[in-house]
């Protein structure tokens, strides 16, 4: 069965860092989208993607988050320079356009800030 | 902000019983709803999903029940399995949009 996948799978890095987060949705799909957990806490919902542009923003995805589908199967995360509020799961998601779809889950990235 | 409630932290429930997990929400321009099972270290999966228009959908031992006027749905597992031990979230999303997550609840199922 299909499915997303996120590299790596653990990211530590210094405080004022830029880390870029990366995913490989499922091949036929054309919503993606970047959720983050932090610990004790909901999934909440960062972006979503759609036609190679931002469909809709939290207002946790400020100007230190951008996204990027640079070829035709990756979609990244970057963050600009990390805060320690930052540390999180991050999780990508994709679903296809027909009707309504569940969206498909990666095993995420734990990124640490030190 | 807690437009997809959760209201119960942990269930547990003997093997070859009935689990029922619960779910409550408050924006009524939610049309699609979802339940995901996650375990350790691993992404959400999805699980089962429900269209506003209707108020049952079932998939093997899993069947979610929508209630809208009372704005709440619900999860029955059965038989409930040692396998199915897991963090269960409930999902909410209006068109085809993002989606809001509940805190989710921990299922343990004893043998």
């Amino acid at each position: 069965e299909p499915e997303v996948t996120q590299t790596p799978s653990h990211q530590v890095t210094q405080m004022g860092q830029e880390v870029i987060l990366r995913c490989v949705p499922i091949s036929n799909h054309l919503y993606f989208y970047w959720y983050r957990q932090i610990l004790g806490q909901k999934v909440e919902f960062l972006v979503s993607f759609y036609n190679n542009e931002i469909s809709e923003k939290s207002e946790i995805f400020d100007d230190q988050f951008s996204v990027e589908r640079p070829d035709g199967s990756n979609f990244t995360l970057k963050i600009r320079s990390t805060k320690l509020e930052d540390s999180a799961m991050y999780f990508c998601a994709s679903r296809d356009d027909r009707g309504s779809q569940p969206q498909h889950f990666g095993d995420g990235t734990r990124l640490s800030i030190l | 902000d807690q437009q997809v409630k959760q209201n119960s932290p942990s269930l547990s429930v003997q093997e070859g019983r009935i689990s029922i997990l619960n779910c409550d929400y408050t924006n009524s321009m939610f049309d699609y709803f979802l339940w995901y099972k996650k375990y350790p270290a691993e992404g959400p999966t999805f699980l089962i999903s429900i269209s506003s228009i209707k108020d049952k959908n079932e998939d093997g031992r899993f069947t979610v029940f929508l209630n809208k006027s009372a704005k709440h749905l619900s999860l029955h597992i059965v038989p409930s399995q040692p396998g199915d031990s897991a963090v269960y979230f409930c999902a909410a999303t209006g068109a085809n949009s993002k989606l809001t997550f509940g805190k989710g609840i921990t299922l343990s199922v004893r043998p």
